[in-house]
């Protein structure tokens, strides 16, 4: 069982609210991400890190912004949500293997279920 | 354009029984393949990592299976179990960056009936 955790499980909450999407990981890994995924769709790569103060956006546009002030922790923000936020948001980490041909594993929270009203 | 196509969509199975999941990609230059196993509700985890010069592998009662020459991978599941019941995505794996971007399928949803 990975050590990264997601908070809240399960978010309702109306239109033009701030919200913030907590992630932690307790495995030292450098490398953390967040992905949207709808029902039956492909995970979409949205935001990623490379280690503290390194934050990217990823594949996928997002109204979203992300932090990384400490390793273990990779919040993401939404300053007014919409009804288009509505989504799964999975958090992820890996940490960097030296030796490996392609990316290092990357471990999975258990996502976020957010619905904006 | 990369993509990661699998099939069947879903599938439902009896308990005991056998299936296997494929996966079709055209990623390119390939680096690995990776399936993952989703439970409703949850985050994906790794169940298995294929590299080019890897042709099988693994992990209890799951095998995986590579042909790179025709990009094609697939999962066997054997005597399947009520737990098996889940979403299994195959992720691929390219060379083009630093970050190493991942592709992945939308997933095979297999039921497994008691």
């Amino acid at each position: 069982e990975a050590d990264i955790y997601q908070t809240p499980r399960y978010l309702v909450i109306g239109t033009g609210k701030k919200i913030t999407l907590e992630c932690s990981q307790t495995m030292g890994h450098d490398k953390m991400y967040w992905y949207q995924q709808d029902p039956g769709m492909e995970l979409h790569l949205i935001h990623y890190s490379y280690g503290v103060n390194s934050t990217e956006k990823g594949d996928l546009s997002s109204e979203s912004t992300v932090s990384r002030i400490r390793t273990e922790h990779f919040p993401l923000t939404l300053e007014s949500a919409r009804p288009s936020h509505t989504s799964q948001y999975l958090c992820a980490s890996s940490k960097t293997s030296g030796g490996s041909p392609g990316p290092d594993t990357q471990y999975f929270g258990p996502g976020t279920r957010l619905t904006v009203l | 354009k990369n993509q990661v196509e699998q099939s069947p969509q879903s599938l439902i199975i009896l308990e005991g029984k056998n299936c296997t999941l494929q996966c079709n990609y055209t990623v390119s230059p390939f680096s690995n393949l990776r399936w993952y196993k989703q439970d409703t509700g949850r985050g994906p985890v790794s169940l298995t990592i294929m590299t080019f010069s890897e042709n099988t592998k693994s992990n209890g009662r799951y095998t995986a299976t590579l042909d790179a020459d025709t990009k094609q991978s697939s999962l066997h599941i054997t005597a399947s179990q009520l737990s098996d019941s889940a979403s299994y995505i195959c992720v691929v794996s390219d060379r083009g960056s630093t970050l190493g971007r991942l592709y992945f399928g939308r997933g095979t949803q297999l039921t497994v009936w008691p």
